[in-house]
């Protein structure tokens, strides 16, 4: 079975622009999270997506959204990029929501803002 | 604020010998408390995890224990092998379901030398 898959894996934006990165969740898992890596601060909790609705928001500015579409792949989207959104952004996926035991990472895409 | 603190950046041992990484806690909400590995260019994996009912669990070579009252837990790796070099993370939540929920550790490095 194929894993967590996440594109682009690396990117390279300035400030000001806006990036969406996408994510392929394991055939028949249907949540979607997603995380921001950073040196400092760890993983944090960006969102969580469930057969197309957002279930649950970590707290991050609303230039962070999301969507996740009918085939359960999702997509988060960063408007106005700062310097300080240069991070990995992991993608996990689950067959129940919020089962942090049973996710399962994508290997995440590195952004670096410019 | 670091809800979760992992002090020891980095951590070298040697092949066979015993890993021991440790994880502070601050809230005394968190009662499920969990270890994911990380290799390089790849998402987390869960490792392990442990409920504040419980005081020790155990999985194979990979045990966590937990003091509630000195809000500490530490991961004990026996022995260790030079595939368990990668990053630790400690993470924590008030219950056991719900990915916002979660808070994690910055990580541990653990390098096993043949």
């Amino acid at each position: 079975k194929a894993g967590v898959t996440q594109t682009p894996r690396y990117l390279i934006k300035t400030r000001g622009q806006q990036v969406t990165l996408s994510c392929s969740p394991i055939s028949g898992h249907r949540s979607v999270s997603w995380y921001q890596q950073t040196p400092g601060q760890g993983l944090q909790f960006l969102f969580e997506y469930f057969s197309e609705t957002q279930r649950n928001k970590g707290n991050f500015p609303g230039r962070f959204s999301g969507r996740q579409f009918s085939n359960s792949r999702s997509e988060m989207n960063v408007s106005t990029l700062e310097l300080g959104d240069s991070a990995l952004y992991l993608c996990a996926s689950s067959l129940r929501a919020g089962d942090q035991e049973t996710q399962y990472f994508g290997p995440g895409t590195r952004l670096l803002v410019l | 604020d670091q809800q979760v603190k992992q002090n020891s950046p980095s951590l070298s041992v040697q092949e066979g010998r015993i890993s021991i990484l440790n994880c502070d806690y601050t809230n005394s909400m968190f009662d499920y408390f969990l270890w994911y590995k990380k290799y390089p260019a790849e998402g987390p994996t869960f490792l392990i995890s442990i409920s504040s009912i419980k005081d020790k669990n155990e999985d194979g070579r990979f045990t966590v224990f937990l003091n509630k009252s000195a809000k500490h837990l530490s991961l004990h790796i026996v022995p260790s092998q030079p595939g368990d070099s990668a990053v630790y993370f400690c993470a924590a939540s008030p219950n056991s379901g719900g990915y916002q929920k979660v808070t994690f550790g910055i990580g541990t490095k653990l390098q096993v030398i043949p």
